[in-house]
């Protein structure tokens, strides 16, 4: 079950920029690496974020993974039609020993 | 770098299935393999992790005792057991690879798995 809170929608209009926060305690996010993944319908969710703030090659620096404390973030600036999608934030918690995934954000690009 | 998975499947409650999720491209004992639900409209969900290269194995804790998973090093494949299946267990599965790296860095194409009488 999600440990992690996130909004459950987020939107704009193209070009605009949107925020989406993740949030919950010292046992996971405080202390490890936040991931952020982005999950179009009938696809496998694809690595977006890692190590906070980090983008593998390929993904546009439109976004941009934030931490501090016991909070992350995941920004999307210049929206466009084709980031409509579930976006899940992911961390490992070090009190139940396994990764935890966010409650999702569903973004609409109106 | 892709792993691929087995089949959807249809189970009757009280049942087990059994997914697959064959690598290549790179050296399977060297990276975790993860596994991920999605049920439907729900959120991602851990069911836990192995190792290849020893078979060291983390479940989380609501699947304790239902799911097992192992590798076949000469396949290159890692499997995922769950027993005893309910409906609410119908779900996406998927297999992930955790490179030290970057975390979960590459997915299967999921498994559908239904469990219905």
């Amino acid at each position: 079950q999600s440990v992690l809170t996130q909004p459950p929608s987020a939107s704009g209009t193209p070009g605009q920029r949107v925020s989406i926060s993740c949030s919950k305690g010292s046992s996971n996010i405080g202390n490890n690496y936040v991931y952020w993944f982005q999950h179009l319908p009938g696809t496998a969710p694809k690595l977006l974020i890692y190590r906070n703030d980090q983008r593998p090659s390929g993904v546009p620096d439109r976004f941009s993974g934030f931490k501090s404390g016991t909070s992350a973030s995941l920004a999307i600036s210049g929206l466009r039609s084709e980031d409509e999608a579930d976006y899940f934030c992911a961390t490992w918690d070090d009190s139940l020993g396994g990764y935890v995934f966010g409650t999702g954000t569903k973004v609409s690009v109106l | 770098v892709q792993l691929v998975q087995s089949g959807a499947e249809v189970k009757k409650p009280e049942t087990s299935v059994n997914v697959s999720c064959k690598v290549s491209g790179y050296n399977f004992i060297d990276s975790y393999i993860h596994w991920v639900r999605q049920a439907p409209g729900q959120g991602l969900e851990w069911m836990g992790r192995i190792h290849p290269n020893r078979g060291a194995t983390n479940y989380a804790q609501r699947f304790q005792g239902r799911v097992t998973m192992t590798r076949d090093t000469s396949m290159n494949t890692a499997y995922m057991e769950l027993t005893s299946l309910r409906s609410d267990d119908t779900a996406v599965y998927y297999c992930v690879r955790d490179d030290h790296f970057y975390g979960m860095d590459v997915w299967g194409q999921g498994t559908s798995v239904t469990v219905s009488s």
